[in-house]
């Protein structure tokens, strides 16, 4: 089952930040919070990674409280390209040696003009 | 392209066929995921490879699928006696040997069983 629990969907206008929360009431101290993006009829894809405080990558920021039980996906002046399915998943970097990703059913997020 | 690829993209195909889909990874990835998607749900982990060895299987992975990755390249997924309840999108993913958590996705194979 998925760890973490985020809004099914969402709906923006071109050129606002939009914000994405997920929670992750139960996260383990080797769990990292990992965001992917899915466009339809693909796969999907790595936005952003992060363990606590606040990461920033081209595409995006992720804020991680102190206490890391949830994180907040930032998304500066979204476009309509940005809609898409986001999922937030967390897990221990070296289970088994490896990452078996457990995603949740993800945030729609709908990005009109 | 350097990115993972999937063969067929699409496949229909009737209740009680056999099929078998195709993953390329990256070329130095060593590492071959398989996840299985429905519509409106994520991705759901079915199996994994560490070059050539299956390292784990789902419990998702019933005794109709069998996954092979057989020189630790390229990784074939087949369903016998396929049923209604397999249509979905099959996606493969590869990740490198050490440092990355970023699971690289192919486009998927969607399966029609009819």
């Amino acid at each position: 089952l998925a760890k973490t629990t985020q809004p099914i969907s969402m709906d923006s206008y071109e050129g606002q930040e939009v914000n994405i929360t997920c929670s992750h009431n139960n996260i383990a101290t080797n769990d990292y919070i990992t965001w992917y993006q899915q466009f339809p009829s693909q796969g999907p894809r790595f936005i952003i990674q992060g363990y606590k405080t606040k990461v920033t990558n081209e595409v995006a920021s992720l804020f991680i409280p102190a206490d890391r039980k949830s994180s907040t996906l930032s998304l500066p002046r979204v476009s309509l390209s940005d809609t898409a399915v986001y999922y937030c998943l967390v897990g221990d970097d070296y289970s088994g040696g490896y990452n078996k990703l457990i995603f949740g059913a993800g945030t729609r997020l709908a990005v009109h003009p | 392209d350097t990115g993972v690829s999937q063969d067929p993209r699409h496949k229909i195909t009737k209740r009680g066929q056999n099929v078998t889909f195709r993953c390329d990874p990256i070329s130095e990835h060593n590492r071959l995921y398989w996840y299985r998607q429905t519509l409106g749900q994520g991705p759901e982990f079915l199996t994994y490879f560490q070059n050539e060895a299956q390292l784990e299987k789902s419990r998702l992975l019933s005794d109709r699928f069998s996954a092979e990755r057989p020189k630790g390249s390229f990784s074939t997924l087949e369903i016998q006696r396929t049923e209604q309840g397999d249509s979905a999108m099959y996606l493969c993913a590869s990740s490198p040997p050490t440092g990355e958590h970023e699971q690289y996705f192919g486009p998927g194979t969607r399966l029609t069983v009819t």
